[in-house]
This record gives C-alpha cells, sequence and structure tokens, in this order.
C-alpha cells in the first residue's frame, strides 16, 4: 500500500532562517506530488505540484521553493523566511483521474 | 477557474442527530467530489467521493450527493458521534488535469 512520510511534525524557527521540509512517498511510482500550506483556522492553500522528477509548477509566488531530486521525494525549501510563513505544511500525493489525495501528516512550522 | 463555496463554516449538533454540509462549484467541467476530515492537528483524510456519473453514494452512516444541474453536492453524516467532531473539507476536481480547489471548510462539533 502506498504510504506518505513527511518530517519534521514541528519547527521554530527564526525569521531569516532558512528551511528544508522533506516528504517521500512509498508503494507507487510517478506520483503527483503537492505542497499546501493551512494557516490557523483557515483553509488549504495550495504552494506547489509536480508531475515529475525536476517539473514543478507554483502556485504562489513568495519566498518559498520546491524541489524534486528523486521520484517520490518532494522538498519544501525557503532561504530566509519571513513571520508570514508560519502555518501547517502539508505534503499530499494523487495519482491521475478519479482520485483523491492522500496527505501526509503534517509540518506545524512557527518562525519566531 | 473553479470557485467552490462551503456552508456553514461551523455546525454544532447534538449527539445522534444528522449533520450536513453543502458545497456549490462553478466550473460543469468539473467531475470529481471528495469530501475530506480534518482532525486537529492531522493532515486531512479522504473519506467519500463522488463521480459526476453518480448521484449519491453511501458508505456507512455517511453519504455524499450531488445536483449536476445545480452544481451542487452534499455531505451527509448520520447517527453523529463525538469522533465525528473535525473540520470538513469539500473539494471540485477535473480529473484530467492537476488542480483540485477546496472549499473553505466546515468546523463540525458534535455535542455528547
Amino acid at each position: 500500500s502506498q504510504t506518505i512520510h513527511q518530517w519534521p511534525a514541528t519547527l521554530v524557527q527564526p525569521v531569516g532562517s532558512p528551511l528544508s521540509l522533506e516528504c517521500t512517498v512509498e508503494g507507487t511510482s510517478n506520483p503527483n506530488l503537492y505542497w499546501y500550506r493551512q494557516a490557523a483556522g483557515r483553509g488549504l492553500q495550495l504552494l506547489f505540484y509536480s508531475i515529475g522528477i525536476d517539473q514543478i509548477s507554483s502556485e504562489v509566488p513568495q519566498n518559498l521553493s520546491a524541489s524534486r531530486p528523486q521520484d517520490r521525494q518532494f522538498i519544501l525549501s525557503s532561504k530566509k523566511l519571513l513571520l508570514s510563513d508560519s502555518g501547517f505544511y502539508l505534503c499530499a500525493w494523487r495519482g491521475t483521474g478519479w482520485s483523491g489525495y492522500t496527505f501526509g501528516s503534517g509540518t506545524r512550522l512557527t518562525v519566531v | 477557474g473553479e470557485n467552490v463555496e462551503q456552508h456553514p463554516s461551523t455546525l454544532s449538533v447534538q449527539e445522534g442527530d444528522s449533520a450536513v454540509i453543502k458545497c456549490t462549484y462553478s466550473d460543469s467541467a468539473s467531475n470529481y467530489f471528495p469530501w475530506y476530515k480534518q482532525e486537529l492537528g492531522k493532515g486531512p483524510q479522504l473519506i467519500i467521493d463522488i463521480r459526476s456519473n453518480v448521484g449519491e453514494k453511501k458508505d456507512q452512516r455517511i453519504a455524499v450527493t450531488l445536483n449536476k444541474t445545480a452544481k451542487h453536492f452534499s455531505l451527509h453524516i448520520t447517527e453523529t458521534q463525538p469522533e465525528d467532531s473535525a473540520v470538513y473539507f469539500c473539494a471540485a476536481q477535473n480529473g484530467g488535469y492537476q488542480k483540485v480547489t477546496f472549499g473553505t471548510g466546515t468546523k463540525l462539533q458534535v455535542i455528547p
């Protein structure tokens, strides 16, 4: 069966520090991968999605970036965090066609 | 692009009563409608979905109905239990494309 791993679970980082969140998927090949952000008490905002290695589409221009160095690995990064980057970050994958998302357990990021 | 409206934003019901959450969508090309349940501090989990060629789908205490003409779909939870308390998100997507549009979420509280 397919599983998705996301880490770390929580992170407290100072303003201006770098960020790296990692997500890996097991049990499937060539998954569509996504990064979402959820502000406290708010909905889901799509940040990036990827349909293949080194194929990244950005939905929201900001100081975040994403990379997909391997088929089942998706990384969210920032060179310098802002206070507004705080939130709950979710990695997800889904197949093509009639299928919903499988979300990771999320990373709670607090920028101080 | 697609726009999904979800109502109500909060819903409180007594244990054992039914709960209904409604969503409307704008893009007639959308053909797949999943529902997600997000418990506190966790990633959303797909609980039920419906395709555009089906009017109703049921899975134990939860059911989803779809009215393509009116472009709305609803989640019905019967015999609610405290463990049903969570935030529920509807979504609309075109199976052939990558983008999924989420509703803004409904916080359901089941009062024992």
